[in-house]
């Protein structure tokens, strides 16, 4: 089946501490997305990718890294530079916004509680 | 100004009633757009999209207002099942080009 996978759905990390969060997408698309999502809010866009081997800042960028090798994946690396890590993660993936249909696709996001 | 704004609700209406979100966006440049679903705690789930003619998807209605900036959800005929957050989704047509999400209007409808 094609689909969108996060990996993991829980995550706890002592505070300091680098953590990566996967993302794996079989659906071909070419565009990928990192969302943040914190208790009664919206999603906020923290990086994008349209292609491989390129992406954007989004709004909420600082304390955050990503990179995109494989069209398949777009991992989230949580820096200790990022003031307030804790929230709901979520990934997605999309043709690009060029094309007709840019209905993205949701992994089922992964919770991180930095402690 | 948010570049998609949303009321946050939330809307507590009864079984069987119709209820109506709308949605304005800033960029004039916008060209897709979406009503996503988000249930408490899950990931956000494509509900409809909104073409320019407006659309219709069984008790769900979209519309679209190009000059005046916004976008509509109606719901007619509300189930308990309905109850979620609802989210507006903006693809601009230049610049960056990743969906811009309203922060969500939270419905909850009542026996």
């Amino acid at each position: 089946d094609g689909g969108i996978t996060q990996s993991p759905k829980y995550l706890f990390r002592k505070e300091g501490q680098n953590v990566t969060l996967s993302c794996e997408q079989n659906l071909n698309h070419d565009a990928m997305y990192w969302y943040r999502q914190d208790p009664g809010q919206g999603l906020r866009l923290i990086y994008y990718s349209q292609i491989v081997n390129d992406f954007q800042k989004g709004d909420i960028a600082e304390g955050y890294s990503v990179s995109r090798e494989k069209k398949e994946s777009f991992p989230l690396t949580v820096t200790s530079a990022q003031k307030n890590p804790t929230a709901f993660y979520l990934c997605a993936s999309s043709m690009p916004a060029e094309s007709m249909n840019t209905e993205a696709f949701f992994g089922q996001g992964t919770r991180l509680t930095v402690v | 100004r948010k570049e998609v704004e949303q009321d946050p609700g939330p809307f507590n209406v009864p079984e069987g009633a119709t209820v109506a979100f709308n949605c304005t966006y800033s960029n004039s440049a916008s060209q897709s757009f979406f009503w996503y679903r988000q249930d408490c705690r899950k990931e956000p789930k494509l509900l409809m999209s909104v073409y320019s003619s407006g659309n219709e998807d069984g008790r769900f209605t979209a519309q679209l207002n190009r000059a005046s900036q916004y976008i509509s959800l109606l719901i007619r005929d509300s189930k308990l099942s309905d109850s979620a957050t609802y989210l507006c989704v903006v693809v601009m047509d230049t610049g960056r080009r990743a969906l811009t999400f309203g922060s969500g209007t939270r419905l909850q409808v009542q026996p």
